[in-house]
């Protein structure tokens, strides 16, 4: 059973573009919802996270929307770079001490210059 | 902010031998380590939880007696695959969390291993 499903599996946009990654959870007892970012070689970076108390959260160019009714939640890219270019994660744990993070499939992201 | 540091970044090593993957927290103490793996253009499977000074926790289809945890501080976690097979080759990642989640998860950069 996927816990957290992440789509889509690969996105092509232009330099400037907004590229939005969606994922949506099925676990109502997870409480934080990373984005992290991977390049090739590379272990996962943390972008941003939200907990279920806020409908959105902005971080530079970075921004996650959250709704906790339809369990989704989304990462916007603004005025994406070619060096965005990397597989993003989301990612879902509950509220509990040594509890691990459920990781979605993951999106390719290419952004042409 | 914290760091762990996960050593070696590569290994290449002969079916049949065993390698050690080292993971450390730097900055702050550990108390649960997570280890997964990773398969080219696939996500991170997790393998196992470990406490500091408990056993690990093994999921379901990865073989504890293959892949063995040693959490023996606060700051150090080991990953040792035995008797590896060229199947054991992946991209294997570390992360560390402390008891009250105020760092989060912090990961480490991964070491490749490749057995031939």
């Amino acid at each position: 059973q996927q816990q957290v499903k992440q789509s889509p599996q690969s996105l092509i946009v232009q330099k400037g573009g907004i590229p939005i990654i969606n994922c949506a959870y099925e676990n109502t007892a997870f409480d934080y919802f990373p984005w992290y970012q991977q390049f090739p070689g590379k272990g996962p970076a943390l972008l941003i996270a939200i907990r279920p108390d806020v409908s959105e959260k902005k971080e530079g160019r970075f921004t996650i929307s959250f709704n906790k009714s339809a369990k989704q939640f989304s990462l916007h890219i603004m005025d994406s770079q070619p060096g965005d270019s990397a597989t993003y994660f989301c990612a879902a744990s509950k509220d509990q001490a040594g509890t691990a993070l459920i990781f979605g499939k993951g999106t390719t992201l290419s952004v042409s210059s | 902010g914290a760091v762990v540091s996960q050593h070696p970044s590569r290994v290449i090593c002969k079916s049949g031998t065993s390698v050690k993957i080292e993971c450390r927290s730097l900055d702050f103490q550990a108390t649960t380590m997570f280890w997964y793996r990773q398969f080219p253009k696939q996500s991170l499977m997790l393998m196992a939880t470990s406490n500091e000074g408990s056993k690990a926790t093994y999921e379901q289809g990865v073989e504890k007696d293959k892949f063995l945890i040693n959490h023996a501080s606060l700051t150090l976690s080991t990953l040792t695959v035995t008797s590896a097979h060229p199947e054991d080759s992946s991209f294997y990642i570390c992360s560390a969390t402390t008891a009250d989640r105020g760092y989060g998860y912090t990961f480490g950069s991964g070491t490749r291993l490749t057995v031939v």
